[in-house]
């Protein structure tokens, strides 16, 4: 049972451009959680999702910022028009239905670098 | 909206000493608290998992305690060792998980 799986390990774009960091969770798992990491800072919630559903975004920035869980494939934060702030690791966590009571398991995350 | 909160920030202690990281949350309506690692550059990998209505878990050199009603959790570190270096993270469930900023460990050997 693969854990999760996050996709770019590394991710470059310049001002402007687009970023696409996906997660695949680990099989069985329905809620998927997105974070922020900053050097020397804690991990910040961005947004939760269940399958084709968006639970809490309330951490997620309202302009640029997108994330989506489909039916089918992996979950996707999408970034536009990145600018330099938004350099940061982002972590992707899933766990299972019954998560209140379940251990939280998290992707090795995608270090992204805005030139 | 529940905050989370570890003291202290950094901690350097000299191998073979036990240690105790804190943890205060405001919210004392949680479903568990769990403990994490982190290695730099890495994910955050769980360590133990205390159920709202345990008051410790253990696994190895490691014990997690949970008062509730105190808003507080600690994690002690027995016989530290060098690869012990790491920040640990806690996180009280709620609805969603809420995470402290962390205490960076160093072990000297």
């Amino acid at each position: 049972n693969a854990g999760v799986m996050q996709n770019p390990r590394h991710l470059v774009r310049r001002r402007g451009q687009e970023a696409r960091l996906r997660c695949s969770p680990m099989k069985g798992h329905s809620h998927v959680y997105w974070y922020r990491q900053l050097p020397e800072e804690g991990l910040k919630f961005m947004v939760y999702l269940q399958k084709e559903n968006i639970i809490d975004e309330s951490g997620m920035p309202k302009e640029r910022f997108s994330a989506e869980f489909p039916k089918e494939g992996p979950s996707i934060l999408r970034i536009q028009q990145v600018v330099r702030g938004d350099s940061a690791a982002y972590f992707c966590a899933s766990s299972p239905p019954s998560f209140l009571n379940e251990k939280l398991f998290f992707g090795s995350g995608t270090q992204l670098s805005v030139l | 909206k529940q905050e989370v909160t570890q003291i202290p920030a950094a901690l350097s202690v000299p191998e073979g000493e036990n240690l105790v990281l804190n943890c205060s949350f405001t919210d004392s309506a949680i479903y568990n608290l769990q403990w994490f690692r982190q290695d730099p550059g890495k994910g955050l990998t769980s360590l133990l998992l205390i159920q709202s209505s345990q008051r410790e878990q253990t696994s190895g050199r490691l014990n997690a305690s949970l008062d509730k009603s105190s808003g507080r959790s600690t994690l002690y570190i027995a016989a530290s060792q060098p690869g012990d270096s790491a920040t640990y993270l806690c996180a009280a469930t709620g609805n969603q998980f809420y995470f402290g900023t962390g205490t960076s460990l160093t072990v000297i050997p």
